[in-house]
């Protein structure tokens, strides 16, 4: 059973709007959420993180929300540009997990000029 | 970009083959991990390591191997490969071994570009 859910496989959002993928968790010894982004042919690269501590992160761009009440993450891009074209994976880990992360199954979004 | 090198990129073999990929970094970072990804599952961990000649069982380890005798050498091998074992292979390092700890860095992971291994 998949630990870190993405329910939506794909987003198409025209540019210059705002851009929120969603992520669902079930294990409430996760403390500690990524977002990576992956463009086709290349590794994922890391975006932002959220601690569990706080409920919101921002950088530039970026916004991660944490709602830890609901077991639920979301991150916002605003606003959006032609090049976030991506697929994004939500990853969460557990502190006492060393450093392992477990991954959702990922959003492509598709932002059109 | 953290110097990360994945070999073969692309591979293409029969069922029952003996495979091994090579993750090789140049960072001298401590940990070390093996993921797939596959449509609809992301990224799931296979086999990670914490230190030379330390390693352990991810998520989907079976039919999986792993062997790290250098700090920057990392090496998956699939014993006798199967067509469920088509899939894109990711190379990861990370600093930290306690992602969002206190006194850590922020735990991310730095990925390779991917090997991409088809068995027939």
């Amino acid at each position: 059973d998949q630990q870190v859910k993405q329910n939506s496989p794909s987003l198409s959002v025209q540019e210059g709007r705002i851009s929120i993928l969603n992520c669902d968790y079930t294990n409430s010894m996760f403390d500690y959420f990524l977002w990576y982004k992956k463009y086709p042919a290349e590794g994922p690269t890391f975006l932002i993180s959220i601690s569990s501590i706080k409920d919101k992160n921002e950088d530039g761009r970026f916004t991660v929300f944490l709602n830890k009440s609901a077991k639920h993450l979301s991150l916002h891009i605003v606003p959006s540009q032609p090049g976030d074209s991506a697929v994004y994976f939500c990853a969460a880990s557990a502190g006492n997990a060393g450093n392992m992360l477990t991954f959702g199954g990922g959003t492509r979004l598709m932002v059109k000029p | 970009d953290a110097g990360i090198t994945q070999s073969p990129r692309h591979k293409v073999t029969e069922t029952g083959t003996p495979v091994t990929l090579r993750c090789h970094q140049t960072e001298n970072h401590r940990y070390m991990y093996w993921y797939r990804q596959d449509p609809g599952h992301g990224l799931r961990l296979i086999h990670y390591s914490y230190g030379v000649k330390d390693t352990d069982k991810g998520e989907v380890s079976d039919g999986y191997s792993v062997s790290r005798s250098k700090t920057e050498d990392f090496l998956l091998t699939l014993e006798s490969a199967t067509s469920s074992q088509t899939s894109v292979y990711f190379c990861a390092i990370s600093e930290s071994g306690l992602a969002g700890g206190p006194f850590a860095n922020t735990g991310e992971l730095f990925f390779g570009e991917g090997s991409r291994l088809t068995v027939l």
